[in-house]
């Protein structure tokens, strides 16, 4: 099993439709947790921590559910510019330098 | 405010030459670490440094040379590039274990 998995896509969705992405990790210790958005193999951009408590950000909300070891995002009211890869980010123990990527999650929003 | 910068951008080279790739962030973040992207993989983990004169291995080092004299500089060195070495790399810094990256813009290798 791999350490990070995600749905590959594309998610295909037309402009203002609510879209929702999961990413499972394997190792219940995981400490820290990141959504990264990245266009045509541009570098990744930090889009949100993701904490225990859920966080939201304008038109992108992320949650954490420890217990079934995954994480979200959701995106309402979707833009042609979201159009991207979401990449899954988690360092598995505290204080580590190893970050596991996993590889990313196509959106193209439609006009 | 550069942020962190990536020298060259886009290279390509022979195999069996040395390359050196150039990263420079102006945070002084304390870690620094290197990526290559290939399709089909996520971002694997070349080498990180925890600080000036720290680096250590990470999930692909073989055939890479890293060193850090200063906190602002974390070059990477293909000592004789192969082939297998085209890639897409990307320098990122953070401020400490575990948090937010910064990722530089990227340099593209080709090895011919």
């Amino acid at each position: 099993r791999k350490e990070v998995e995600q749905d590959p896509g594309p998610f295909n969705v037309p402009e203002g439709a609510t879209v929702a992405f999961n990413c499972t990790y394997s190792n219940s210790a995981s400490q820290s947790f990141f959504w990264y958005r990245q266009d045509c193999r541009k570098e990744p951009k930090l889009l949100m921590s993701v904490y225990s408590s859920g966080n939201e950000d304008g038109r992108f909300t992320a949650q954490l559910n420890r217990a079934s070891q995954y994480i979200s995002l959701l995106i309402r009211d979707s833009k042609l510019s979201d159009s991207a890869t979401y990449l899954c980010v988690v360092t598995p123990t505290p204080g580590t330098y190893k970050y596991i990527f996993g590889t990313g999650t196509r959106l193209k929003v439609l006009a | 405010d550069a942020g962190i910068t990536q020298s060259p951008r886009y290279k390509i080279t022979e195999t069996g030459r040395q390359v050196t790739l150039m990263c420079h962030q102006t945070w002084s973040h304390s870690y620094m670490f290197w990526y290559r992207q290939d399709l089909g993989h996520g971002l694997r983990l070349i080498y990180y440094s925890a600080a000036a004169d720290i680096t250590d291995k990470g999930e692909v080092p073989d055939g890479y040379v890293v060193s850090r004299s200063k906190t602002e500089n974390f070059p990477l060195t293909l000592e004789s590039a192969t082939r297998s070495q085209t890639s897409v790399y990307f320098c990122a810094s953070s401020a400490g274990a575990g948090g937010e990256q910064y990722f530089g813009p990227g340099t593209r290798l080709t090895v011919t």
